[in-house]
């Protein structure tokens, strides 16, 4: 079985310029979560989302984020304009939900802002 | 909000040596606990996981018990070795049950020296 897939693993872009992120989960995981984790934290939830609802995006900075996920499979996280700040580790995780299987992380995408 | 509190790193222990990381949540209801491990260079894996109060969760010789009285999930370790070398994460899901938000602690970076 695959695991949760994520592309590009690494990015690089000047501020101001936007990027997105993919993600492609586990097949038959429902619960999709996007997480960003600065350098020696902890993973910060942005988004969840079950099927192809966003279930909870209260942590999401929507001034400047967006993330759609339209037919409840894959997802895209995109940053439009990017500043310097949101350089980190944007990790995709799925989990089949409702049921006691624990949460599978994708390798992340490490994104460096310049 | 739910919340997980670690002990803050870094750990530096020698090969075998016995470990613990403190981890403490603050949640609603009963939530499923987990620890998370991250090997230099890689993604989040899941270590070990319990889902009601006194259950043990163990892998790879590490062992975690879930404690409703104490809101705690102490990870421990008798004899590590320098593979063990790592960031750790204690992790809870949000509202209890297996679904919902999964919740990160900050992170307790091990190093073990030979």
């Amino acid at each position: 079985e695959a695991g949760v897939v994520q592309s590009p693993r690494y990015k690089i872009i000047e501020k101001k310029q936007p990027v997105a992120f993919w993600c492609n989960p586990i097949s038959g995981h429902n619960t999709l979560y996007w997480y960003r984790q600065n350098l020696g934290q902890g993973p910060e939830l942005l988004i969840r989302y079950e099927n192809e609802e966003a279930v909870d995006d209260s942590q999401l900075p929507k001034d400047r984020f967006s993330a759609e996920r339209l037919k409840g499979v894959d997802s895209t996280l995109k940053i439009q304009p990017a500043e310097l700040g949101d350089s980190a580790v944007y990790l995709c995780a799925s989990i089949k939900a409702g049921t006691a299987t624990p949460a599978f992380f994708g390798q992340g995408t490490r994104l460096t802002v310049v | 909000g739910d919340s997980v509190t670690q002990m803050e790193g870094p750990v530096t222990l020698s090969e075998e040596a016995f470990l613990t990381i403190n981890c403490t949540y603050t949640a609603t209801g009963y939530p499923s606990l987990f620890w998370y491990v991250q090997y230099p260079g890689e993604g989040l894996q899941l270590l070990l996981k319990a889902t009601k109060a006194d259950d043990k969760g163990s892998n790879k010789g590490f062992e975690a018990t879930y404690r409703k009285e104490t809101t705690s999930f102490h990870l421990e370790k008798g004899s590590v070795q320098v593979s063990d070398s790592a960031v750790y994460f204690c992790a809870l899901i949000e509202g209890g049950g297996s679904q919902g938000n999964l919740i990160f602690g900050k992170g307790t970076k091990l190093s073990v020296k030979p």
